[in-house]
């Protein structure tokens, strides 16, 4: 199993731009979610899924679009990138939202 | 918010010696978890306690739950240069959804 993986790792923008960052997990978890972690700072949930097509807002939605197509996939979408979105972007999977949570590499992403 | 705040923020110790750190919460909660972050990665899931159990063991780890008190602490023993890392708690409660504290910075000192 290669757990959970996200592309790219890293990334650098200009304000304004947009990208998707992708998010896969192969253990069949109903529960995928994002949260962005700012230097020296826990985590933040932006946006979670308790399974395909079903999709809601954590604490800092704005700015970012998620879809849960598949139970494998969620993928985060930035639609018109800010300095104050520079921060690394984990991405988690489990069973449900407050169980054990696997979490992906990260993605650090930075805005100019 | 139920948010988990950790204390110390940051801790320096010596090999061999133990490591401790709290973590405070808000309101009531289903479950309480601690992860580990190396520098530059992704959280490592340690040990779940749920708000029924009031101590849990884990290799050299040890949580303990005080529901009451609305705090948990975790016991890092016989510590390792290995085991240098942030420490987050998460609290796990209404609403299907984990808030994570600012964690805890632990140099352990060769």
């Amino acid at each position: 199993n290669a757990g959970v993986t996200q592309t790219p790792k890293f990334q650098v923008l200009k304000t304004g731009q947009s990208m998707t960052l992708q998010c896969a997990q192969d253990m069949n978890h109903e529960y995928m979610s994002w949260y962005r972690q700012d230097p020296g700072m826990g985590l933040r949930l932006i946006h979670y899924s308790v399974g395909a097509g079903i999709t809601d807002q954590g604490e800092v939605p704005n700015g970012y679009n998620v879809s849960r197509s598949t139970t494998e996939d969620f993928p985060l979408r930035l639609l018109s990138a800010a300095p104050s979105q520079t921060s690394v972007y984990f991405c988690a999977s489990s069973t449900t939202g407050d169980n054990e949570q696997f979490f992906g590499p990260g993605t650090r992403l930075t805005v100019l | 918010s139920q948010q988990g705040e950790e204390d110390p923020q940051a801790l320096s110790i010596q090999e061999g010696e133990n490591a401790t750190m709290n973590c405070s919460y808000k309101t009531s909660i289903n479950n309480l978890q601690w992860y580990r972050q190396n520098s530059g990665r992704g959280l490592v899931h340690l040990i779940l306690i749920r708000s029924n159990e009031r101590e849990k063991h884990s290799g050299r780890l040890r949580v303990t739950l005080d529901t009451s008190k609305k705090s948990s602490s975790l016991l890092i023993t016989a510590s390792r240069a290995a085991d240098t890392a942030s420490y987050f708690c998460a609290v796990g409660g209404k609403g299907n959804k984990l808030t994570f504290g600012g964690g805890t910075r632990v140099l352990v000192k060769p």
